[in-house]
């Protein structure tokens, strides 16, 4: 157990549809990550959050939001979903926003859109 | 622009050799390089970090090797067992020194030790 808390695990859904990942941080970490695994690919990095406020934004769709509230833990809401959403989304958290850091991840939320 | 490479997407090695994973990176501004390993059904977890300052770093069974001048890093395991089997990513901070430590990841590497 990473400390890194995702829910739900699994995910079905429909095209269209509107979903929300959720992501409670190790204890103690100020800043969460969120990234997505596609099928064959490797870790894209999708939004970064710091005690609440937005630090960097990667390649992120107009269709996804994120936020981080005051206790800490974050939501990824992914809307209008298309098939190729279908992925492993992770969340990872950290003490430091920037500098040298370790990265803790959790175990994923797996979203497959039909 | 993937910044961070490895261009192996998968290596075989027998129980008890070494096991060595290379990565590239073209950014000469990256700073700080780790190591994910991750299994299947599992998110990535902390291997192994070295910092630019040092050529090698040593944790055990794990040693990163770091080459500047060619852009170059390596994981070595020694020995390989059965339970390393996994997905290794590199990955370095994107803004190193700067607002953020977001990682930018290589595409991974998959390492089956055949017993």
């Amino acid at each position: 157990d990473s400390g890194v808390t995702q829910t739900p695990k699994h995910l079905i859904t429909a095209t269209g549809q509107r979903v929300t990942l959720r992501c409670s941080p190790r204890s103690g970490d100020l800043s969460v990550y969120w990234y997505q695994q596609s099928l064959d690919q490797g870790l894209q990095f999708l939004i970064q959050y710091y005690n609440g406020e937005e630090r960097a934004k990667g390649n992120i769709l107009e269709r996804f939001s994120a936020q981080q509230f005051p206790d800490l833990h974050s939501e990824l809401n992914l809307s209008s979903l298309e098939l190729g959403d279908s992925a492993l989304y992770f969340c990872a958290s950290s003490y430091r926003g920037s500098g040298a850091n370790v990265l803790t991840f959790g175990a994923g939320s797996r979203l497959t859109v039909l | 622009d993937q910044q961070v490479k490895q261009n192996s997407p998968s290596l075989s090695v027998q129980e008890g050799r070494i096991s060595i994973l290379n990565c590239d990176y073209t950014n000469s501004m990256f700073d700080y390089f780790l190591w994910y390993k991750k299994y299947p059904a599992e998110g990535p977890t902390f291997l192994i970090s070295i910092s630019s300052i040092k050529d090698k770093n040593e944790d055990g069974r794990f040693t990163v090797f770091l080459n500047k001048s060619a852009k170059h890093l390596s994981l070595h395991i020694v020995p390989s067992q059965p339970g390393d089997s996994a997905v290794y990513f590199c990955a370095a901070p994107r803004d190193y020194g700067g607002a953020t430590n977001k990682l930018i990841f290589g595409t991974g590497t998959l390492l089956a030790v055949q017993p």
